[in-house]
């Protein structure tokens, strides 16, 4: 499974575009993209997913280039209720795969100031 | 309609004690999946189910962790004989099919404190 390295925090303030770059220099043909959200004391909440260029939701926009070695999560014009770990998962295989542990690693936390 | 439903939300137990923690996919929902989150951590995977089979189990920390589905539906996970470096948010999901391609919807977790 691609190994993903996201910065370990991020402050911002509110109104403001906030920009997570996950870097997965070893992902494969086959591999998605998939953002989540987890504020404290719940559970993870999917935010998107892609494979390649821009994807745009409600919530926030991906932006994968062409090589895809890398990822940014754009959440346009935040407030306070978006401070919360934002993790970056890759994979193709079947979670569980023999030999394989999958682990969102760290993720992002975001502060979001007034 | 329901989302995934895990109890108890909160459990504190004695060092040495067995607990068991339920998880409740989205019915329909083939594909369950069991996380730990410890203080200050990402999430660590622990174990799958695809309908109530589990193949593989090398995720579980230890062989006082077990886990099974039945019905394809209800799972539980069984922690015997508890440490205190158990203590985490022990997080489930489920999605549709088993597909890493699918969303995986995770529950509220189940809080676990052991003294």
């Amino acid at each position: 499974l691609a190994k993903t390295t996201q910065p370990i925090s991020m402050d911002s303030y509110e109104g403001q575009e906030v920009n997570i770059t996950c870097s997965h220099n070893n992902i494969a043909t086959n591999d998605y993209i998939t953002w989540y959200q987890q504020f404290p004391s719940q559970g993870p909440r999917f935010i998107i997913q892609g494979y390649k260029t821009k994807v745009t939701n409600e919530v926030a926009s991906l932006f994968i280039p062409a090589d895809r070695k890398s990822s940014t999560l754009s959440l346009p014009r935040v407030s306070l209720s978006d401070t919360a770990v934002y993790y970056c998962l890759v994979g193709d295989r079947p979670i569980g795969a023999a030999g394989n542990k999958l682990t969102f690693g760290g993720g992002t936390r975001v502060l979001v100031k007034p | 309609g329901a989302g995934v439903s895990q109890s108890p939300s909160n459990k504190v137990t004695e060092k040495g004690k067995d607990v068991e923690l339920r998880c409740d996919p989205i019915s329909g929902h083939t594909a369950l999946y069991w996380y730990r989150q410890s203080l200050g951590q990402g999430l660590e995977f622990l174990i799958y189910f695809q309908g109530n089979s589990a193949p593989d189990k090398s995720g579980l920390p230890s062989d006082r962790f077990s886990a099974e589905r039945t019905g394809g539906s209800v799972s539980t996970l069984t922690i015997q004989r508890t440490q205190q470096e158990d203590s985490a948010v022990y997080l489930c999901a489920s999605s549709p099919h088993w597909s890493p391609q699918e969303t995986q919807y995770f529950g509220p977790g189940t809080r676990l404190l052991v003294l």
